[in-house]
Order: C-alpha cells, then structure tokens, then sequence
C-alpha cells in the first residue's frame, strides 16, 4: 500500500485565491511527523510546514496551514492568498518514528499553477 | 552558509560508464541522505548517514551503487556501470540529529542524471 496518496497530480488557481492540496497517509506507527514540501523548477526542496501526530493544534506557517484530520489520516496542505510565486511542485512526505527511519517517504506530488 | 550543495548540477554519460556525484550537506548537519526522484515522481530514499555511519540503505540501493561520507561532512554517491534506468535527478539533504521528529530536512538543487 502507497504510504502517502496525493491524488491530485495538477491543481489550477486564481491569484490571489485559496487552494487546498489533498494528502492521505498510511501508518500503523502512533508518532509520525508530516511534512509539505514546495519544488519550483530550479530543482530545489523547499520545507514549508510541519505536523506531529500528537501535536492538538493543526499547523500554520504564514499563508500556509495543515488541515490534519488524524482519524481520516488526511493532512492537507492550505495555500491563502495564492502568488504567482507558488506555481511549483508540491509534496507531502511523512517520517515515521518508532521504526527509527529518519528518511522521509513522500507522495508522488501535485503541480499547482497559479493564473493572473 | 550557503545550503546543502552537489556537484555536478548535469551530467550525461554513457552506458556502463561509472559516475561520481558530491554533496556538502549544511556545516552543522551531522545527518546527510541521499534521494532519487525520477519524472513525475517524487522522491524516494537510498540511503541515510550520521556523521560517517551508513546506517540505512534502501532496496534501491542496488550493488552498482555505493555512498560514502569519509569524514562525516561532504559525500559521494558512486553509480558503477550506469544502465538508462539510473537516468534521474539526484538529490543531497542534510539535518540537525537532535531526534526529534519534526527536524526538517534541508535539500540541495540535486544533480540530474542522463544515461545514453
């Protein structure tokens, strides 16, 4: 079974609009942090915001917030205010703790493309 | 600092050539992984360092490749009689060991890959 789904492999929006990127995750380990990470066309990795598994609050980083919804193992990335700038590759990974792996596993992305 | 860096940025080579790629992970970074993703996908695990031990390698990671991380600071990934199926981009990334799940993983710009 995939351990991360991002089932939306193109997303368009308008500037200056919200956009919801979907993840759904697979885990029987109870701590897991989940990570959304940002690609533009450069190449480069970038990290925008994370989410323990015991963490009560859903998290926020500027425009960015992680809808996690833990009994539906869902953790959605929320962009407000879409940019331009934000056009790119998005991926969601997970790492998972009690096994001690510290690589992360991550989904097969979604390609947002922002439009004036 | 300047980030994680790897070099070279392209390389194209020929079939059953071998191949040698360089990253230098953040100063301070104690853990270094290296990943491949190939098009449309995201990327997966091959192996994982802290300090100068090789602690993990995926099934990936088949015979004809080998890391290493001499001195517990930059690395190298060796493809040994490169075969089409290696064509891919490479990524370097680097983190802090502090063991705390949500230790963000810092990526380099990656170095693409194109077997002939």
């Amino acid at each position: 079974a995939q351990k991360i789904t991002q089932t939306q492999p193109g997303m368009f929006v308008q500037e200056k609009e919200a956009v919801t990127l979907d993840c759904t995750y697979d885990t029987s380990d109870p701590s897991y942090g989940l990570f959304w990470y940002k690609q533009p066309s450069s190449g480069e990795m970038i990290f925008l915001i994370y989410q323990g598994s015991y963490d009560q609050q859903n998290a926020t980083e500027g425009r960015y917030s992680l809808n996690f919804q833990k009994a539906r193992k869902s953790a959605n990335l929320v962009i407000s205010a879409s940019q331009l700038g934000d056009s790119a590759m998005y991926f969601c990974a997970m790492r998972e703790g009690a096994t001690g792996r510290r690589a992360l596993t991550f989904g097969s992305g979604t390609r947002l493309q922002v439009q004036p | 600092d300047t980030g994680v860096s790897q070099d070279p940025r392209h390389k194209i080579t020929k079939r059953g050539q071998n191949v040698t790629f360089r990253c230098d992970p953040i100063s301070e970074h104690n853990r270094l992984y290296w990943y491949r993703q190939t098009l449309g996908q995201g990327p997966e695990f091959l192996t994982y360092f802290q300090n100068e031990a090789q602690l993990e390698k995926s099934r990936l990671l088949s015979d004809r490749f080998s890391a290493e991380r001499p001195k517990g600071s930059f690395s190298t990934l060796e493809i040994q009689r490169t075969e089409q199926g290696d064509s891919a981009m490479y990524l370097c990334a680097s983190s802090l060991g502090t063991g705390d799940m949500n230790t963000e993983a810092f990526f380099g710009q990656g170095t693409r890959l194109t077997v002939v």
